[in-house]
């Protein structure tokens, strides 16, 4: 079965600076990655996805990720912050052979950017 | 409208009661989804249905159950609600070509 690992539960950042949100994940076929954002109150949003191609993934509001197949990692990362990109941020991770188009996700990591 | 719509946004009930969260979609997509959010442990699945005679159950399934009255429609229910089951509640529909999900804005349930 598919699980993903986000080993930090918050982040801090200051305004301006790049910013990481690291992921792990592990899937015995090829994955299917996502970042999704929440901010308070809100539902998910969808940040950017992988699932062929490109190992670089661009997505929303500047946001790009990395698939790396020999770390099992999939990071997502900003050059810039932004306050208001302070939220809760998941990583998920779909096996494509498993029955079902599960959705498995992370614990999620809270951003904090400070000005 | 929203892609995905949950009703009721809110609900506080009592221990015991009979509960049931509601989802509609106009993304036309056959995969519907229920998830939890508790803090520190991510979403996590309770149920999903493929069309209106598919269901499944997830990997947190107990003391819920769900009815899928149409293609657009997948609801919800607590038989006998616990304060175990206080959480965030999310809908989701997701297309079968690889792309991610689209959430309804959840359902904050209490249960005291």
């Amino acid at each position: 079965a598919q699980s993903v690992a986000q080993p930090e539960d918050q982040v801090n950042v200051a305004e301006g600076n790049p910013l990481t949100v690291k992921c792990t994940y592990s899937v015995s076929g090829n994955p299917y990655l996502f970042w999704y954002v929440q901010y308070p109150n809100r539902g998910l949003q969808f940040l950017l996805k992988y699932i062929t191609g490109d190992n670089l993934v661009k997505g929303s509001y500047g946001f790009e990720a990395e698939f790396n197949k020999s770390q099992t990692s999939f990071h997502l990362k900003k050059p810039s912050a932004l306050v208001s990109d302070s939220a809760l941020y998941f990583c998920a991770v779909r096996d494509p052979m498993e029955y079902g188009n599960k959705l498995v996700f992370g614990a999620g990591t809270i951003l904090r950017v400070k000005s | 409208d929203a892609d995905v719509t949950q009703t009721p946004r809110n609900r506080i009930t009592k221990t015991g009661k009979r509960i049931m969260l509601e989802c509609s979609q106009t993304k036309g997509h056959d995969r519907m989804y229920w998830y939890r959010q508790d803090p520190g442990l991510g979403l996590r699945l309770i149920y999903y249905s493929f069309d209106v005679k598919d269901i499944n159950k997830g990997e947190i399934s107990d003391g819920y159950s769900v009815s899928r009255q149409a293609q657009a429609k997948f609801s919800l229910s607590l038989e006998s609600a616990i304060p175990n089951q206080t959480a965030l509640y999310f809908c989701a529909t997701s297309d079968p070509l690889g792309g991610g999900y689209t959430f309804g804005s959840g359902t904050r349930l209490t249960v005291v």
